[in-house]
């Protein structure tokens, strides 16, 4: 597509409930990043992908947090259990290529989960 | 492990005045790129400008320009002629080669008219 979407953009669950959030990379990026951004903070750093792959994963707060990516395509950031502290936006970024310095992100407009 | 320091929660600019927002960065990488992005309150985040390590002249992108000082681990956001909607918060990012881009905490421009 012509940018980053993300879905849904905005997501009320119940503490203890499962979420899935989405995000469909442009066409072609091979490289695709999560971030969480709590309210009034900066991006913290989740995962990031090439290809399928997710080489790191140190960046998920808890082993309730996973992700995966298929096609080298569409991703999903799956919450389980949530809990409060939970609640954040999740933003998801693409780019043409990983491993080079020159090549910046672009952001879809994020999921604005709220665990209650 | 990269890391970005800007050190002004929040600014205050006058409208068509030019602002100045800082950012330090450290990483032990040679080459390695700095990246703003723009945050309205709307939340998406937009890409401003980018200056690669090796690029030897400032960055200029419109009314947006960085002033690189390399010696000094500097990459501060220079927006000439300020506009009412420039009110943003706005990030700074690093990034080298195998490793996602580490963003600082951020700068909030309020823009006045």
């Amino acid at each position: 597509g012509a940018g980053v979407s993300q879905s849904p953009s905005n997501k009320v669950t119940e503490k203890g409930k499962d979420v899935e959030l989405r995000c469909d990379p442009i066409s072609g990026h091979t490289a695709l990043y999560w971030y969480r951004q709590s309210l009034g903070q900066g991006l913290e750093f989740l995962i990031y992908f090439q290809g399928n792959s997710a080489p790191d994963k140190s960046g998920l707060p808890s082993d309730r947090f996973s992700a995966e990516r298929t096609g080298g395509s569409v991703s999903t950031l799956t919450i389980q259990r949530t809990q409060q502290e939970d609640s954040a936006v999740y933003l998801c970024a693409s780019s043409l290529v990983f491993g080079d310095p020159n090549y910046g992100y672009t952001f879809g407009s994020g999921t604005r989960l709220t665990v209650v | 492990a990269q890391k970005i320091t800007q050190t002004q929660p929040g600014m205050f600019v006058q409208e068509k005045e030019a602002v100045t927002l800082d950012c330090t960065y450290d990483t032990s990488d040679q080459s390695y790129g700095l990246f703003w992005y723009k945050q309205p309150s709307s939340g998406e985040m937009i890409f401003l400008i980018y200056q690669g390590s090796y690029d030897e002249q400032n960055a200029t992108e419109g009314r947006y320009s960085l002033n690189f000082q390399k010696a000094r681990k500097s990459a501060n956001l220079v927006i000439s002629a300020s506009q009412l909607g420039d009110s943003a918060m706005y990030f700074c990012a690093v990034r080298s080669g195998n490793t996602p881009l580490v963003f600082g905490k951020g700068t909030r421009l309020s823009v006045i008219a």
